[in-house]
């Protein structure tokens, strides 16, 4: 069973819609949550960043973190054709020099005009 | 700030050669870089973590003899594909860490490694 389950998608959604990605995992000892955008060929860029549970928002883009479910989300709102990327969802244990992250498969988003 | 450049972008090489590729961070100090490889539509997996001055920590199943890394300076490491084979091409990426927490990891833009 991988770490990180993330359903690769592809999504396709009009523009303007709500997005809805998720994650979930199995290692308990996750506290460092994170969601990256990565356009084709280009590596990925920190979107946003959640330690343990609880929401946080970013302009259109809100993060929501379910230690109890292993759960982790990512909603757009009001998406736009910018936003057609890969999202990928990341994790981590703990904060020390060497923690490592460990990605889900990541989402292919397309938003169409 | 917190740049990552890697070069090349994009590197062909004959089968039985060996490929260097630099990652460097711009305008920052990173005691820590991280080397992922990437199949396409697949995920970021982690091949080593390489710190600076030392030894490079490899991930179960990376051949550490086959994927050198050379961490020399708090700006640069370097990954060689040492006698490549088509099957190690991918798409390579590396990150460096700004700071200790785990969302202060920034990544370079790849290398696409092909190999005939």
């Amino acid at each position: 069973q991988k770490e990180v389950e993330q359903d690769p998608g592809p999504l396709s959604v009009p523009e303007g819609a709500i997005v809805s990605l998720n994650c979930t995992y199995s290692n308990s000892a996750f506290q460092y949550f994170m969601w990256y955008r990565q356009y084709s060929r280009k590596g990925p860029e920190l979107l946003m960043y959640t330690y343990s549970s609880g929401n946080k928002e970013d302009g259109r883009f809100t993060a929501q973190v379910d230690k109890s479910s292993k759960y982790i989300s990512l909603f757009i709102r009001d998406s736009q054709p910018s936003d057609s990327a890969t999202y990928l969802c990341a994790m981590s244990e703990r904060e020390t020099s060497g923690s490592r992250l460990t990605f889900g498969e990541g989402t292919q988003l397309t938003v169409n005009p | 700030g917190a740049v990552v450049s890697q070069h090349p972008s994009w590197v062909i090489c004959k089968s039985g050669t060996s490929v260097k590729i630099e990652c460097r961070s711009l305008d920052f100090q990173a005691t820590t870089m991280f080397w992922y490889r990437q199949f396409p539509k697949q995920s970021l997996m982690l091949m080593a973590t390489s710190n600076e001055g030392s030894k490079a920590t490899y991930e179960q199943g990376v051949e550490k003899d086959k994927f050198l890394i050379n961490h020399a300076s708090l700006t640069l490491s370097t990954l060689t594909v040492t006698s490549a084979h088509p099957e190690d091409s991918s798409f390579y990426i590396c990150s460096a860490r700004y700071r200790l927490a785990p969302y202060e990891q920034y990544f370079g833009p790849g290398t696409r490694l092909t190999v005939t």
